[in-house]
């Protein structure tokens, strides 16, 4: 099965401040690879499919990009509202594969 | 709108057995897979398997054959989830979640509410 290893696992930054957070894939996985959005207590909400396709209604502060094995979610000017844990998720031959998270807080 | 409904809270004793259950609307049930995902208490997403909901042919994740079975009913647009011979363990958040068959990445969109299950004597 494919492992994927999701970095860093949890980030404090200011409000204004660009974030990024890392996915690498134990194999090439083309584009197949998605992003959530997690707050505490809710279910996750698709935020990027197909590594860099914002899902319709997301702010465009929040992108996706990279193929094969190595991705980068950013939110380019991080809001309060944003305090979430965020995941990767990758699709391979009907099987997905969750990374194991990254808890992001208002510094 | 397009939304998955899941059953509520339940709390069962080891060994017991328990059935959850994701009702879609808003959409042809059969035009989408059901995926269900684990979600142990202050831990990540689990992916733990999928039915087709045009065969019922469910895939099971490494670590989710045996106790658990996925199964429909189409007649009421409605997704279960059983585990039996429940463990400690298996006390988690589990989710329902459509993905699109034709999809590249075939994305998680949207998801149920969760339904907790607690395992304790």
């Amino acid at each position: 099965d494919i492992q994927m290893t999701q970095s860093p696992s949890s980030l404090s930054a200011s409000v204004g401040d660009r974030v990024t957070i890392t996915c690498q894939a134990s194999q090439d996985i083309s584009n197949y690879l998605n992003w959530y959005q997690q707050k505490p207590g809710k279910a996750p909400k698709l935020l990027i499919y197909d590594a860099s396709n914002l899902e319709t209604g997301v702010p465009s502060r929040f992108s996706g990009s990279g193929s094969g094995t190595d991705f980068t979610f950013t939110i380019s000017s991080l809001q309060p509202e944003d305090i979430a844990t965020y995941y990767c998720q990758q699709y391979d031959n009907l099987r997905w594969t969750f990374g194991q998270g990254t808890k992001v807080e208002i510094k | 709108q397009v939304q998955l409904v899941q059953s509520g809270s339940e709390l069962k004793k080891p060994g017991a057995s328990v059935k959850v259950s994701c009702k879609a609307s808003g959409y042809t049930f059969t035009s989408y897979a059901m995926n269900w995902v684990r979600q142990a208490p202050g831990q990540g997403l689990e992916w733990m398997g999928w039915i087709n909901t045009n065969t019922g042919n469910p895939t099971y994740a490494q670590g989710f054959t045996g106790r658990f079975v996925f199964s429909l009913d189409t007649s009421v647009s409605t997704a279960y989830l059983q585990i039996s011979s429940l463990k400690a363990e298996d006390t988690a958040v589990y989710y329902c979640a459509r993905d699109p068959y034709a999809r590249a990445a075939r994305p998680f969109d949207p998801w149920g509410q969760g339904t907790l299950v607690t395992v304790s004597s």
